[in-house]
């Protein structure tokens, strides 16, 4: 079984477009997160959600919009897609919230290629 | 200085070498140390944490050094399949909680 699963993998759309990614775990952790890596390969944290609320929102555009219906999934919505937004999307997470060692499990990426 | 720097390599050894790989971090009040292994073209996973008095897992050793802000991982005996990315993880607290920052990876490649 898949802990945490992307879909779709890989996604490719033109500027100006609205597009979601979707993200699920089951592994019943309480915390999920939205990373972005870039063609540099520099993995960066965008948002993460604990119990369904936004605890951490670093400085991404308002364009970018996580959703969590339920515990178990943690939604990127993107709007007005821009070239700058292609990059791997992974969406990982980790059993809690807090500052102590705790390993985060990734999913396996969403590949987005905006022309 | 840069929250956590790696040098990126790419390391090129031959199978059965010792390679050593450093880390640096900004935050003095960072509690939390890591090391991820990302393949390419795919997701990072956990390798390791790095515990304050050092730490081995088979061919693995991590060592930190608080004192300097610096990690390190030593890979003995390397194999071709330990080919990947090695990324240095540390969390900074305050601000966003539990806030893991990722270095940009040194690159490992194993040759015959």
């Amino acid at each position: 079984d898949t802990a945490v699963s992307q879909t779709p993998k890989y996604l490719v759309t033109q500027m100006g477009n609205d597009k979601s990614i979707k993200c699920e775990q089951n592994l019943g952790h309480d915390t999920m997160y939205w990373y972005k890596q870039d063609s540099k390969k520099f993995l960066k944290i965008m948002f993460s959600y604990n119990n369904k609320e936004l605890i951490i929102n670093e400085t991404v555009p308002n364009r970018f919009s996580p959703k969590s219906p339920d515990k178990a999934h943690l939604n990127l919505h993107i709007n007005s897609l821009e070239l700058g937004d292609s990059a791997v999307y992974f969406c990982a997470s980790s059993p809690e919230r807090t500052m102590s060692s705790y390993e985060q499990y990734f999913g396996p990426g969403t590949r987005l290629t905006v022309t | 200085r840069k929250e956590v720097e790696q040098d990126p390599g790419p390391f090129n050894v031959p199978e059965g070498a010792t390679v050593a790989f450093n880390c640096t971090y900004s935050n003095s009040a960072s509690q939390s140390f890591f090391w991820y292994r990302q393949d390419c073209r795919k997701e990072p996973k956990l390798l390791m944490s790095v515990y304050s008095s050092g730490n081995e897992d088979g061919r693995f050793t991590a060592q930190l050094n608080r004192a300097s802000q610096y990690i390190s991982l030593l890979i003995r005996d390397s194999k071709l399949s330990d080919s990947a990315t090695y990324l240095c993880v540390v969390n900074f607290p305050g601000g966003s909680q539990g806030n893991l920052i990722f270095g940009k990876g040194t690159k490992l490649s194993v040759k015959p």
